[in-house]
């Protein structure tokens, strides 16, 4: 079965530093990758997507992702953050199970981010 | 605006109520989904809806009662809730089934709170 791993729970970082938050899956083929950001009360926005191509892949709020099949990675990043910035995110994955199955969207247990002034 | 609209955005009920969550999608979907996220868990995806069809009942308590009357309108209806049934419920949305090659627009969710 499918799993995402988000190392890490929290992080904290000041404003203008960079940023970096790890995911990793499970996943026997090349999966369907997928970054989520969830602000307080709100509900889930979608950053940017992996389907095929380039394995650097650009995102809304000045996010990018890559892909790395040979570490299982689809690693968020941002050059620098601001306070806006802080929120949880979600990283998920999609893949086919074969059969009449449809590719159902695992989510990782998201990691909150902390932006310092 | 994600084209994903759900109300109320909170709801306090009573164990014995009865009460019902509205999605709308104003996308052209042809899929949409009731997902659960409680807090310290992944989230949950209870429901599925593939052209007004339910295709996946993820082992949800008969207490929760989904009902999909066109492609566009989504309901969640709720009938004696416990407390552990406190959570945001989100409703999402997707051009077809599924994930794969496919992407799930998410609403702002419902927040639930039973007393």
């Amino acid at each position: 079965a499918q799993s995402v791993t988000q190392p890490d729970i929290h992080i904290t970082v000041s404003e203008g530093a960079s940023l970096e938050l790890r995911c990793n899956y499970s996943y026997g083929a090349t999966p369907y990758l997928f970054w989520y950001v969830q602000s307080p009360g709100q509900g889930l926005q979608l950053l940017l997507k992996y389907f095929s191509g380039d394995t650097l892949v650009q995102g809304i709020k000045g996010f990018e992702a890559e892909f790395k099949r040979s570490q299982s990675s689809f690693n968020l990043r941002k050059p620098s953050v601001h306070w806006s910035d802080a929120a949880e995110y979600f990283c998920a994955v999609s893949a086919y199970a074969g059969g009449t199955s449809y590719g159902k969207l695992t989510f990782g247990q998201g990691t909150i981010l902390t932006v310092h002034p | 605006e994600t084209g994903v609209t759900q109300t109320p955005r909170h709801l306090v009920m009573g164990m014995t109520n009865k009460k019902s969550l509205k999605c709308e999608q104003h996308l052209g979907h042809n899929a949409m989904y009731w997902y659960k996220q409680s807090a310290k868990k992944p989230l949950e995806l209870m429901f599925v809806y593939s052209l007004e069809e339910r295709v996946e009942n993820n082992s949800v308590p008969s207490r929760f009662s989904p009902e999909c009357p066109n492609s566009s309108h989504l309901f969640l209806h709720l009938h004696t809730l416990q407390p552990e049934d406190s959570a945001l419920y989100l409703c999402a949305s997707s051009q077809v089934l599924g994930a794969y090659g496919n992407t799930i627009y998410f609403g702002e969710g419902s927040w639930l709170t039973v007393v």
